[in-house]
């Protein structure tokens, strides 16, 4: 089945270590979201890719980075993760058209 | 700014009761709003996609109505199970890629 795969599922990192996580997508669709959810908050975007061109929110930390090296695959990089960055990371896919939004199953950073 | 309000935060029902869940946003001009599902620790599932043109979606068990004018939306769940056990949220999308609002969600307990 087409879907969107997120790995890892549990990251346990340590403060100021840099962290990747990774999302992809066999659905081939064109615009790639990453959120950030905190416990019984909505998510927040962080950022998003409409195809090869980035589009960063406002109040995104520039410790928050992304890469979109193809189509298939976007990456989350937290250059230096805080006790705050601890949260779960949602990477969402969608295509232009009224077509909504699909998730993968999210991964639960953990900061030590 | 688009804002989306989801009440009540909570919801406790006994098994089989019919419910309905609320969704309600500010600004009527909305690609199409969806309905998602989240169980504790996971990602979102999609339940339904509401198109701004359209009144309602039906799948199983779930309808969802968009009225437009006055900003809202239902999520009607007959004969409650369960495993409904979850949070709903709801989300706003407010063009065809790129600027969604979510709502913070309700979160749904079934007691057998």
């Amino acid at each position: 089945d087409a879907m969107v795969i997120q790995n890892p599922r549990y990251q346990v990192t340590q403060f100021g270590k840099p962290v990747t996580l990774s999302c992809s997508q066999t659905l081939n669709h064109n615009v790639m979201y990453w959120y950030q959810q905190k416990s019984s908050q909505a998510p927040k975007l962080l950022f998003h890719y409409y195809d090869k061109d980035f589009n960063n929110e406002a109040d995104t930390p520039d410790n928050f980075q992304s890469r979109r090296p193809n189509t298939s695959f976007c990456f989350l990089d937290i250059r230096s993760p805080g006790l705050g960055d601890a949260a779960m990371y949602l990477c969402a896919t969608s295509r232009v058209g009224n077509y909504g939004y699909t998730f993968g199953s999210g991964t639960r950073l953990t900061v030590v | 700014k688009q804002e989306v309000t989801q009440i009540p935060a909570a919801l406790s029902v006994p098994e089989g009761e019919n419910l309905v869940l609320n969704c309600s946003f500010t600004d009527s001009a909305i690609y199409n709003l969806q309905w998602f599902r989240q169980d504790p620790g996971k990602g979102l599932t999609s339940l339904l996609l509401i198109q701004s043109s359209q009144r309602e979606q039906t799948s199983g068990r779930l309808n969802a109505s968009l009225d437009k004018s006055s900003g809202r939306s239902t999520l009607y769940i007959a004969a409650s199970q369960p495993g409904d056990s979850a949070t709903y949220l709801c989300a706003v999308h407010n063009t065809n890629a790129g600027k969604s609002t979510f709502g913070d969600g309700t979160t749904l307990t079934v007691k057998p």
